[in-house]
């Protein structure tokens, strides 16, 4: 099946810094990524969709100069944190759906600390 | 109101139990439907689509009635291994690529 890679699974990093998080479609090319977040005991919340060779489209509420989204090729998304807070932490998931399949498959999750 | 409610759960059965999960979406554009499963600070994993005929795999049953915007998960002769949280979960969009999860429901199989 599809395999999405998703680097780095687990991240601590400073108040003020900014954090990479890539996100690798590994034996498809993904036209379109889905970048969310999960906070404890929540639900997975949709953050943005990312498009390759094209701006990314956020959702309502989600800052888009917080969270750049470049998705340069077919096979590659990055969601960078920048400037980040503690408030930030939190579980954040990539998704990429293979063309004419019906599920989504998921990225194994990068959980990022801010301190 | 959320996009998609779920039983809050948790769930605490014995093994052999049949557990059913239950699940309503708001939005009625959203045209497909599917459950993950997911375990403690894992990624979520595609459990089985959901379709309005009812679907069948194995142990688990998945039903969608669009009418009330409802859908079901059936689990027979439960395991040990289905301890997990399982999501319910809905798309559209023009890719569908817009999915909407519902918060979880916990489930516990004890032997």
């Amino acid at each position: 099946g599809a395999v999405v890679s998703q680097h780095p699974s687990r991240v601590i990093c400073k108040s003020g810094t900014s954090v990479k998080i890539e996100c690798r479609s590994l034996d498809f090319q993904a036209t379109t990524m889905f970048w969310y977040r999960q906070f404890p005991k929540q639900s997975l919340m949709l953050m943005a969709t990312s498009n390759e060779g094209s701006k990314a489209t956020y959702e309502q509420g989600v800052e888009k100069d917080k969270f750049l989204i470049n998705h340069a090729s077919l096979t590659l998304s990055t969601l960078t944190v920048t400037s980040a807070h503690p408030e930030d932490s939190s579980f954040y998931i990539c998704s990429a759906r293979e063309p004419g399949l019906g599920g989504y498959t998921f990225g194994s999750g990068t959980r990022l600390t801010v301190v | 109101r959320k996009e998609v409610e779920q039983d809050p759960g948790p769930f605490n059965v014995p093994e052999g139990a049949t557990v059913a999960f239950n699940c309503t979406y708001s939005n009625s554009a959203s045209q497909s439907f599917f459950w993950y499963r997911q375990d403690c600070r894992k990624e979520p994993k595609l459990l089985m689509s959901v379709y309005s005929s009812g679907n069948e795999d194995g142990r688990f049953t998945a039903q969608l009635n669009r009418a009330s915007q409802y859908i079901s998960l059936l689990i027979r002769d439960s395991k040990l291994s289905d301890s997990a949280t399982y999501l319910c979960v809905a798309a559209r969009g023009s890719t569908l690529g817009r999915l909407y999860f519902g918060r979880g429901t916990q489930l516990t199989v004890w032997p």
